[in-house]
């Protein structure tokens, strides 16, 4: 089945660790996004990558990293640089196409700092 | 910064009731798309209307945009009480594939 995955779907970090969340599509898609919710929140962009190695900053990339060597996957890691880490990660992924194209979502990623 | 701003934040209805959610935006777009979350999972795509569309349905619902004030409404009708979900506009800009959410709508949908 196509799909986007992500895991673990429950993380836990010490403070001071860096941590990587995981996420895979199968759908042949060149665009992945992560995105961050908090509580009764919205979506917030983190990165983003059009096509392999290469992604952008969102509006809140700073305390993050991401890598884009494969184009199935599009891993996301919350370094200690990161102060408030405790969120929902959504990652998602969609095609290129002439007047835009859906996106697919992964189950998310829920991260808590202990 | 957050493209689309939804209105109203929370929403109650009875069932078999309609619901109407608005989105305004910013900034020029190539599209602009609605998604439904339920608690604590990923998001799921409704629909997609592009900037040169001034309405879509697909099934219950109903998409305006009104590209001169920067405003999509989503009409759910008939609703029911699995309709209850939080609903996010997101805006394409077009190049460079940047997808931006607003900050979503919560429709509880009481049977």
């Amino acid at each position: 089945d196509g799909g986007i995955t992500q895991s673990p779907k429950y993380l836990f970090r010490k403070e001071g660790q860096n941590v990587t969340l995981s996420c895979e599509q199968n759908l042949n898609h060149d665009a992945m996004y992560w995105y961050r919710q908090d509580p009764g929140q919205g979506l917030r962009l983190i990165y983003y990558s059009q096509i392999v190695n290469d992604f952008q900053k969102g509006d809140i990339a700073e305390g993050y990293s991401v890598s884009r060597e494969k184009k199935e996957s599009f891993p996301l890691t919350v370094t200690s640089a990161q102060k408030n880490p405790t969120a929902f990660y959504l990652c998602a992924s969609r095609g290129v196409g002439l007047g835009g194209t859906e996106a697919f979502f992964g189950q998310g990623t829920r991260l808590t700092v202990v | 910064s957050q493209q689309g701003e939804e209105d109203p934040q929370a929403l109650s209805i009875q069932e078999g009731e309609n619901a109407t959610m608005n989105c305004s935006y910013k900034t020029s777009i190539n599209n602009l798309q609605w998604y439904r979350q339920n608690s604590g999972r990923g998001l799921v795509h409704l629909i997609l209307i592009r900037s040169n569309e001034r309405e879509k349905h697909s099934g219950r619902l109903r998409v305006t945009l009104d590209t001169s004030k920067k405003s999509s409404s989503l009409l759910i009708t008939a609703s029911r009480a699995a309709d209850t979900a939080s609903y996010f506009c997101a805006t394409d800009a077009g190049y460079g594939n940047k997808l931006v959410f607003g900050a979503g709508t919560i429709l509880r949908v009481k049977s």
